[in-house]
């Protein structure tokens, strides 16, 4: 299987600033990558897909990119809603699906 | 609108039974690849089964030969039959839709709770 390897696992940041989160994957994956968000006791919720596209609705302060197996999900102004945990998963042709473990943003 | 709502999770013992509906609207389930999603208390998300539109069935090997992934297109509800239950199966169970590619997750219920018991 797949595995996905995300850091890091926490960051404490301010209303404001750049947060970047990263995923690498154990092996190739073309650009099949998802980040969600999640809030406590809510489902997650779709973001990014294809590595860097923007799913309707989300603001366009995230973004997404890749280079090879590595994986950058960005937040350029973090606001007061984005404090919650993020995921990437990586999505290759055929099934199973994994997720990477989660960064918590948290409130500086 | 898309709602998925998912029902009939609670306090089971190990090696008991479970099936947990997932109610549609808003969409045709069967034009449609539908998963399985948990989370264990305080962990990460696991993905554990999916069923293509086409009807083709995977499981996580976690699960493989225990859960069984099917749909209802007559009443557009996806479930999931869970056997042999075990401790490490305690989590919040999502059912949700694929959208913008069979393995992104685009809608989602809000999950249900199940607790095995040992």
């Amino acid at each position: 299987d797949i595995q996905m390897t995300q850091s890091p696992s926490s960051v404490s940041a301010s209303v404001g600033d750049r947060v970047t989160i990263t995923c690498r994957a154990s092996q190739g994956i073309s650009s099949w990558l998802a980040w969600y968000q999640q809030k406590p006791g809510k489902a997650p919720k779709l973001l990014i897909y294809d590595a860097s596209s923007l799913q309707s609705g989300v603001p366009s302060r995230f973004s997404g990119s890749r280079s090879g197996t590595d994986f950058t999900l960005t937040i350029s102004s973090l606001q007061p809603e984005d404090f919650a945990t993020y995921y990437c998963q990586q999505a290759n042709s055929f099934p199973p699906w994994t997720f990477g473990q989660g960064t918590k943003v948290e409130i500086k | 609108e898309v709602q998925l709502v998912e029902s009939g999770g609670g306090l089971i013992q190990s090696g008991g039974s479970l099936r947990l509906p997932c109610a549609t609207s808003g969409f045709i389930v069967s034009s449609n690849h539908m998963s399985w999603v948990r989370q264990a208390p305080g962990k990460g998300l696991e993905w554990v089964s999916v069923i293509y539109s086409g009807g083709s069935t995977y499981y996580a090997d976690s699960v493989k030969g225990r859960f069984t992934i099917s749909r209802d297109n007559s009443k557009n509800t996806l479930y999931l039959q869970m056997d042999s239950l075990r401790a490490e199966d305690t989590a919040v169970y999502y059912c949700a839709r694929s959208g913008n590619g069979p393995g992104y997750f685009d809608y989602w219920g809000q999950g249900t709770l199940v607790t095995v018991s040992s």
